[in-house]
């Protein structure tokens, strides 16, 4: 059974630095998704990570695939108050594209 | 916007009632999976449909069933509520075919069961 743990799953940080959200799986997969949700929001696409040793870069925000490791990083860059959110990394199943999600992490970037 | 429209937004519904949520999807996406998520967790995937038939379902009993309708359209149902049906209620949609594809979400609805 495909299990994806993230960490941390609470994360209070000032502006202007800098962190890593893991997520870890615990089965073979080549696609990984980033997601985003504010409170009591739908969820909004990130990245899509397709192969080992993928990159992909949105403004301050970075992720990454491992996929020997079986581990992908969301990197945030000199955070700011806007990029307070939750967000979920998943993982697909390899099957018609079912997707198995973390927990979330939750994001609070203090002024 | 994600063009993907869920109705209604807010339910209230008593246990051993039966529910029906409804979602329009993207122009054109031919796959809808719909997804559970619970406050302060994530999403938990129910079942998808391609081409109006389902294929692929997650752990959860059969009174959890759908409809995908050739205009883009579909429906979860949920039979015999639970007090622990309570959730959020999410649609996805998109157009199967390459493997960047991204899965679009709905708003979602916020289901309560008392």
């Amino acid at each position: 059974e495909l299990k994806v743990e993230q960490n941390p799953l609470f994360l209070s940080m000032q502006e202007g630095k800098n962190y890593t959200i893991y997520c870890n799986y615990s089965t073979t997969s080549d696609r990984l998704y980033w997601y985003r949700q504010d409170p009591g929001k739908s969820l909004e696409s990130l990245f899509v990570l397709l192969s080992n040793g993928a990159v992909k870069q949105e403004g301050r925000l970075m992720a990454s695939l491992d996929t020997k490791a079986r581990l992908s990083t969301l990197h945030i860059t000199a955070a700011v108050h806007d990029l307070s959110a939750t967000y979920f990394c998943a993982v697909d199943m390899g099957s018609n594209y079912q997707l198995i999600w973390g927990a979330g992490t939750k994001l609070i970037i203090k002024p | 916007e994600t063009g993907v429209t869920q109705s209604p937004t807010h339910l209230i519904k008593t246990r051993g009632q039966q529910v029906t949520l409804r979602c329009s999807s993207q122009s054109g996406h031919n796959t809808v999976s719909w997804y559970q998520q619970a406050l302060g967790q994530g999403p938990q995937f129910i079942f998808q449909y391609y081409r109006e038939e389902e294929n692929g379902r997650g752990n959860f009993p059969p009174r959890f069933s759908g409809l995908q309708f050739p205009n883009y359209s579909s429906e979860l149902n949920v039979n015999a509520l639970e007090l622990d049906d309570s959730a959020l209620y999410l649609c996805a949609s998109r157009l199967a075919g390459g493997r960047a594809d991204t899965q679009y979400f709905g708003p979602g609805t916020r289901l309560t069961v008392l």
